[in-house]
């Protein structure tokens, strides 16, 4: 199966602050990636698909970049709703599989 | 509005079995792969399940086949997961998901799980 890892795993940050979190697969997934967002308790939101595609509804703070084994998550301008677990997930192959996550807490 | 509804998980004795189901409302059911995704307590997430929208076809993570069985009911707008044998390390709150009709494997409506313990 492809790994994914994320890093860091976990930071601080302020609002307002630019954050970018990456994620790397262990073979190349070309732009079969996605990013989900988890607040404690809830369901996954998805983010972004296709590496780069913004899922309806999700502000434009939000952006994803990358393709074969290295991709990044950009919030531009952090905001209060945006402290939660960051997710990425691979597509390229039938056995799907996610990074283990990326917390961002305030500082 | 699109909405995913759980239920059947509870407490289970290793090597037991459970049934969870997953009502859908708000969209065409028959049009979409569905999928389940699990959680384990304070964990990362893990995809478990895919069934085709006709039900022909099924991908499983290793960890579980054998043991488990996805399903549908176009008719009656459900998803289940039959699972059989079960061990320690299923227990977690399993997500049902519904697949967008562009990737199949990302998903963008999720249920509010439905948490499964496994122990004696």
């Amino acid at each position: 199966a492809i790994r994914m890892t994320q890093s860091p795993s976990s930071f601080s940050a302020s609002t307002g602050d630019r954050v970018t979190i990456t994620c790397r697969a262990s073979q190349g997934i070309s732009s079969y990636l996605a990013w989900y967002q988890q607040k404690p308790g809830k369901a996954p939101k998805l983010l972004i698909y296709a590496a780069s595609t913004l899922q309806s509804g999700v502000p434009s703070r939000f952006s994803g970049s990358g393709s074969g084994t290295d991709f990044t998550l950009t919030i531009s301008c952090l905001q209060s709703e945006d402290f939660a677990t960051y997710y990425c997930q691979q597509y390229y192959s039938y056995r799907i599989t996610f990074g283990p996550g990326t917390k961002v807490d305030i500082k | 509005e699109v909405q995913l509804v759980e239920s059947g998980g509870g407490l289970v004795q290793p090597g037991g079995s459970l049934r969870l189901s997953c009502a859908a409302s708000g969209f065409t059911f028959s049009s979409y792969w569905m999928s389940w995704v699990r959680q384990a307590p304070g964990k990362g997430l893990e995809w478990v399940a895919n069934i085709k929208q006709d039900g022909s076809e099924k991908y499983y993570v290793d960890s579980v086949k054998g043991r488990f069985t996805i399903s549908r009911d176009n008719a009656k707008n459900s998803l289940y997961l039959q699972m059989n044998s079960l061990r320690a390390e299923d227990t977690a709150v399993y997500y049902c998901a519904r697949a967008q009709e562009t990737t199949v494997t990302t998903w963008d409506y999720w249920g509010q799980g439905t948490l499964v313990t496994v122990s004696s």
